[in-house]
Formats: C-alpha cells, structure tokens, sequence
C-alpha cells in the first residue's frame, strides 16, 4: 500500500516568511508524528498526535512552530516568521497505535531552506 | 543526558563482508523498544529491524541482525554479505514508555567494489 506521504519535497523562502508542510499518513495509522533532522545530525521529535487525544507538542522548538491533524489523517506542520535556523529535513511518520512497540514508517522529508 | 550513543561517526567495509553498527543506550525503563532505521543519500527513513526489551531472543531481519546485550545496555546491528546499496547512513532509535523515538547521531557507512 501507498506510503507516509510529504510536500512540498523541498521549499525555499525568505526569512520571515511563513511556511507550511504536509503530511499524508498510511492510511489506518492513528499516530502520526513530526520529526526535524538538521544537516548531519539524527532527528529531533517535535509533535506527537493520536487519534482524537490532545497533542503532545513538547518538542516543538519555539510557539512559531505549530501544527494540526485533521482526524486520522492529513497533518500540515505550520512555521510562522521563519529564521535561517528553522532550514531542516522536516519529516513526518505514522504508526498503527503509538505504543511503544509500534513501528513509525517515515515520509520522505521536506527540506526546507530559510534564506 | 544523550539516550542512545553511536559512537562511529563513519565506517567503510569491503563488498561482502560483514559489518557491525555500534548503539549503546541509556534508561531506566524496564519496557523499551529499539529500532535501526537506513537514510540513503535520498533522505528517506528506512526502517530495518526491532527489538523489544522483554525479547529473549535477538531480531533478524534478513541480512541485518541485532546483538542485544541488555545487561551491557547495547544494541549493535549486523549487515551480513555487505552490496553496494547499503551505503548509507544508519541510525538507532529507542521508545520508552511513551512513543517519541530518541535517536542517536548516526553511523555512515561506505561500501566499497
């Protein structure tokens, strides 16, 4: 079946602009989750959503990071007044459940580069 | 305080051959979940294999197999028969009892002819 899909696969802009990604999770995974890996480094857990429960957004680096799910499926990651730190591979994964024995398969990532 | 640790930043092997990814991991959960995940130079995250901590024997998953070592606290994960599609760079993750996924910094691996 189809994967965890992303786009754009890559976006540019200036700085102080805002930004947002999207996320198509497997269909019938209820966890999704959003991911920022920066050059050369291993990733960095930013949101956590499952089912209908509230967000986990512990991870998220400053409140111009936010990000919505709608039900069980489409996620849009949102990055408002980007800055020249936010430029990262933005990815996104999905599980069945969210336990934590659960798989996450990955998207292919959005780079994202902040002039 | 760093939950997983990979301590090569790069390694090469021979076609063929075999290669160990050192993980040395950090918890005091009793339940936890490890995984290996590939990045090829495409950027997807590939994953490869599981580990439970309750497992008693260690995961293989074709050419890959993991080397638990619970009491030593390490995961290392084994490329048998090494080709050419396997350089990549290679990441190990750990879940506790919640479901973000802790990784460590990566190890590249470069095969050669």
């Amino acid at each position: 079946g189809a994967g965890v899909s992303q786009s754009p696969s890559n976006k540019v802009t200036e700085k102080g602009k805002d930004v947002e990604l999207r996320c198509d999770p497997i269909s019938g995974h209820t966890a999704l989750y959003w991911y920022r890996q920066r050059l050369g480094q291993g990733l960095e857990f930013l949101i956590y959503f499952q089912g209908n429960s509230a967000p986990d957004k512990s991870g998220l680096p400053s409140d111009r990071f936010s990000a919505e799910r709608t039900g069980e499926s489409v996620s849009t990651l949102t990055i408002q007044r980007t800055q020249q730190e936010d430029s990262a591979v933005y990815l996104c994964a999905s599980s069945l459940q969210g336990t934590h024995t659960d798989t996450q398969y990955f998207g292919p990532g959005t780079r994202l580069t902040v002039l | 305080a760093q939950k997983i640790t990979q301590t090569q930043p790069g390694m090469f092997v021979q076609e063929k051959e075999a290669v160990t990814l050192d993980c040395t991991y950090d918890t005091s959960d009793p339940s936890y979940g490890l995984f290996w995940y590939k990045q090829p130079s495409s950027g997807e995250m590939i994953f490869l294999i599981y580990q439970g901590s309750y497992d008693q024997q260690n995961a293989t998953e074709g050419r890959y197999s993991l080397n638990f070592q619970k009491a030593r606290k390490s995961a290392n994960l084994v490329i048998s028969a090494s080709q050419l599609g396997d350089s990549a760079m290679y990441f190990c993750a750990m879940k506790e009892n919640d479901y973000k996924l802790s990784f460590g910094a990566g190890t590249t691996v470069t095969v050669r002819a």
